[in-house]
């Protein structure tokens, strides 16, 4: 079992929707990540989360450190949303970051 | 200011052959990284330098593969007798600190692909 799973794998929306991609992870942590990483490759850090919610434009990322749990949420989808979606965690004990084997998001216009 | 740079973009070589890449992190970002992304699959750890300490190898795939870091500044990660499962975007990213609560500034990529 990976240490950080992340759900779903796929998911192909219509424009305007509202997206959840949610990300679960079984080691002790220090911070949470979500990265983006657009069709050509390049990563951007979107989020570092330990705990709560922080939200920046149309993005929501939430933390629930006790159930081990976040979600990443995109209000309004845009065709320009469309990218992988990475989960990523840093390890508690040793800083190491782990990561999730992404989420594809494609959102039709 | 200027984000993480990565020389060159693309690296073809043939199998066997050595190479070389380069990361230049961000003026002042104490903690870098190194990751490969092979082709379908996530982003793997490699290797990262925090300072002046030694740097935590555990992530490197094989004793083919070793990088440092000069000056606490500029990344070299080379590749020994390359092999084509070592075709993958390799990634580098720096930070402020290591330490827990900064975030990861990432690199453009090299592409390599070993023929």
């Amino acid at each position: 079992k990976n240490e950080v799973e992340q759900s779903p794998q796929n998911l192909t929306a219509q424009e305007g929707e509202f997206i959840t991609i949610n990300c679960s992870y079984s080691v002790g942590i220090s911070a949470l990540h979500w990265l983006q990483q657009h069709p050509g490759g390049g990563i951007v850090s979107l989020f570092m989360l330990s705990s709560g919610k922080k939200k920046h434009g149309r993005l929501i990322a939430t933390i629930n450190i006790q159930e081990k749990h976040s979600s990443l949420h995109i209000t309004a989808s845009h065709p320009r949303d469309s990218a992988v979606y990475i989960c990523a965690v840093r390890g508690n004990r040793d800083d190491k970051i782990i990561f999730g084997k992404g989420t594809r998001l494609h959102i039709l216009p | 200011g200027a984000g993480v740079s990565q020389s060159p973009s693309n690296k073809v070589t043939e199998k066997g052959k050595d190479v070389e890449l380069r990361c230049d992190p961000i003026s002042g970002h104490t903690a870098l990284y190194w990751y490969r992304q092979s082709l379908g699959q996530g982003l793997e750890f490699l290797i990262y330098f925090q300072g002046n300490s030694a740097p935590d190898k555990s992530g490197l795939p094989s004793d083919r593969f070793s990088a440092e870091r000069t000056g606490g500044s500029v990344s070299t990660l080379t590749i020994q007798r390359t092999q084509q499962e070592d075709s993958a975007v390799y990634l580098c990213a720096s930070s402020l600190f290591v330490y827990r609560t900064y975030e990861q500034y990432f690199g453009p990529g090299t592409r390599l692909t070993v023929t």
